[in-house]
């Protein structure tokens, strides 16, 4: 059974980077999916962020582009996503998740705060 | 990317259906037969309900079903029951290891 969790610091403060790691069980994280990272702010919708493929190759959402950066290592069977100079609107839940053609496994999500 | 168009809210009594649409565009789910569809209760993570326009996940009751024509797709709930009463998203694969989402819709059980 394939599980996901999130994890990483729920109080980030404006202009600072935030990092969430997502650990994978019950799967190799080198198996032939996409893993990748979704976010839902409070009272708002669902927004993918990006993903990654174990090779490296990656896919970043235009509107995030310019600030996220997702890494994948495979020695640990985790990936990570690093979300630079946050404001107040990237307050929001994050959902690690695996994907192909259909997002078929989510992490049970963390809130993560920008505040100072 | 824009997100899929779906209506804000729907409702109906016990027992009746309820139909969902979802909206995009011809890179999304005109462009591809992998039209998916989550359930969120409050405070919990999405759950898949059906995934490639029309198929359901073992677990997932056949009062669920998706259908698609041109660029909007749907989702209708049969019999409806109290426990369905939660956030609906749509969502699209869009080519090249990239998703878009929908506006999300809140079902109400009357």
């Amino acid at each position: 059974q394939v599980q996901l969790q999130e994890s990483g610091p729920g109080l980030v403060e404006p202009s600072e980077t935030l990092s969430l790691t997502c650990t994978v069980s019950g799967d190799s994280i080198s198996s032939n999916y996409y893993w990748g990272w979704i976010r839902q702010p409070p009272g708002k919708g669902l927004e993918w962020i990006g993903s990654i493929y174990y090779s490296g190759s990656t896919y970043y959402n235009p509107s995030l582009k310019s600030r996220v950066t997702i890494s994948v290592d495979t020695s640990k069977n985790q990936f990570s996503l690093k979300l630079r100079s946050v404001t107040a609107a990237d307050t929001a839940v994050y959902y690690c998740a695996r994907a192909f053609v259909v997002v078929d496994h989510w992490g049970q999500g963390t809130l993560v705060t920008v505040s100072s | 990317q824009s997100a899929l168009t779906q209506p804000p809210s729907a409702s109906g009594s016990p027992g009746q259906s309820v139909t969902i649409s979802c909206t995009g565009t011809s890179s999304d789910v005109g462009g591809y037969n992998y039209v998916s569809w989550y359930q969120q209760h409050p405070g919990k993570a999405p759950k898949l309900m059906i995934f490639e326009v029309t198929e359901r996940p073992s677990g997932v009751p056949d009062r669920f079903s998706g259908s698609k024509s041109g660029n909007t797709a749907s989702l209708t709930v049969s019999g409806l029951q109290a426990e369905d009463e939660a956030d609906y998203y749509c969502s699209s694969y869009a080519g090249t290891n990239n998703f878009v989402f929908g506006t999300g819709t809140k079902v109400t059980v009357l």
